[in-house]
């Protein structure tokens, strides 16, 4: 248990749908970073939070992609009209203030047919 | 574009040899560094991470910089079968961790 916690674990979904995943970090995470990794790559950073405010998105976020962090506690992100090249890794990870140690959740493994 | 590039590997070493690894990054104004380590199928964990300022040693392993040559590197002593894995070197940059690719490591007993 690393205590930040992800579900789904594994989504497998059909091109075009919709999906949602949630993290939950620890709660003295105030910083919450959302990444994508796939097969041979390192994690490629997508947004992050500082308490509920999104303050950063890197240009990999489409329009099709949205996250939030409501309360400032977990954060969803959500992809709509999933296309094939959406399939990867969605690894979320939480920091505690100006602790560098950066702590990953198991991440949800996304599966677009 | 700010990017840490790895050679990707595999580096193969025997148990109880010293396993090197290193990156660069393209940031100069870089000011700490990281390594992960990555199972395969899991997600990365923190073996360790230094400031610009210096280099640090915890137990087996060591972590160097060469800011001049933006160059950084990890040393494993007394390798392990258990030490397999991919290793992520990461920089910040801001408030994002950007990671290079990986180089698998393969020791061998």
């Amino acid at each position: 248990d690393t205590g930040v916690s992800q579900n789904p674990r594994h989504k497998i979904t059909k091109r075009g749908q919709n999906v949602t995943f949630r993290c939950d970090p620890i709660s003295e995470h105030n910083r919450l970073y959302w990444y994508r990794q796939t097969l041979g790559q390192g994690p490629e950073f997508l947004t992050y939070f500082q308490n509920e405010a999104q303050l950063e998105k890197s240009r990999l976020l489409s329009d099709r992609f949205s996250a939030e962090r409501p309360k400032g506690s977990f954060s969803t992100l959500e992809i709509q009209r999933t296309e094939q090249g959406d399939s990867a890794m969605y690894l979320c990870a939480g920091r505690e203030g100006t602790n560098e140690k950066l702590l990953f959740g198991s991440g949800t493994q996304l599966s677009v047919l | 574009q700010k990017e840490v590039e790895q050679n990707s590997g595999p580096l193969s070493v025997p148990e109880g040899a010293i396993a090197s690894l290193n990156c660069t990054y393209s940031d100069r104004g870089s000011q700490s560094f990281f390594w992960y380590r990555q199972y395969s199928g899991k997600s990365p964990e923190l073996i360790m991470f230094i400031y610009s300022n210096g280099d640090k040693e915890d137990g087996r392993f060591t972590a160097q910089l060469n800011k001049a040559s933006q160059y950084v590197s990890l040393l494993i002593r007394d390798s392990q079968p258990s030490d397999s894995a991919t290793y992520l070197c990461a920089v910040r940059t801001g408030t994002a961790l950007i990671f290079g690719k990986g180089t698998t490591l393969s020791v061998s007993s």
